[in-house]
């Protein structure tokens, strides 16, 4: 049972524009969530989190948005860059745990 | 500084050999992490030590053996490992009194032959 989803394998941006990447989640328990972005044969580099306290976080091009009753949270960033082109990762933390619950990954594809 | 660091970068070995992966970081983080990541897949959780003690084992094969030598240094020994065992190996870090945001190494690349 996959408890965080990001449903889109895959995105194509043109450079300049904005990007978002959508993840969903079934556990109401977790309450704070990442966004990593990984490049191919390098670690998820972390990029931006939010807490459950929050619907809002904003960190220069990337701002996650949470929607708690939709059980939703999305990534913006703009504007894309070709460099933002990477593998970008939704996870949910589970507190008790100490666990991070991955999504299984979004490709991001910014043309120039 | 969020820098965790990992040796080798790549490794190589038999289905015989035995081999060690390396993580340190010297943020005083008290929990850290291995992870098994496959390509185009997310990272799987492995191990999780927390003040030196390991609190998560999450069902690993007993041909991986992880250390917790001191609160900077995380190992991992391999012996008698499975060509499917080949993958990216990852360690993460974690800062004290939050388990919640972690920092992740550059990965050590295995391949099983």
């Amino acid at each position: 049972d996959q408890q965080v989803k990001q449903n889109s394998p895959s995105l194509s941006v043109q450079e300049g524009r904005i990007s978002i990447l959508n993840c969903d989640y079934t556990n109401s328990m977790f309450d704070y969530f990442l966004w990593y972005k990984k490049y191919p044969a390098e670690g998820p580099t972390f990029l931006i989190s939010i807490s459950s306290i929050k619907d809002k976080n904003e960190d220069g091009r990337f701002t996650v948005f949470l929607n708690k009753s939709a059980k939703h949270l999305s990534l913006h960033i703009v504007p894309s860059q070709p460099g933002d082109s990477a593998v970008y990762f939704c996870a949910a933390a589970d507190s008790n745990t100490g666990k991070l619950i991955f999504g299984q990954g979004t490709t991001l594809q910014v043309k120039p | 500084d969020t820098e965790v660091t990992q040796t080798p970068k790549h490794l190589v070995m038999g289905m015989t050999n035995k081999k060690s992966l390396k993580c340190e970081q010297h943020m005083g983080h008290r929990a850290m992490y291995w992870y098994k990541q496959k390509a185009k897949k997310p990272p799987e959780l492995m191990f999780v030590y927390s003040y030196e003690k390991l609190s998560i084992n999450e069902s690993v094969p007993s041909r991986f053996s992880p250390e917790c030598p001191n609160s900077s240094l995380l190992n991992l020994h391999l012996h008698a490992l499975q060509p499917e065992d080949s993958a990216l190996y990852l360690c993460a870090s974690s800062p004290p009194d939050t388990t919640d945001t972690q920092y992740f190494g550059p990965g050590t690349r295995l391949t099983v032959l």
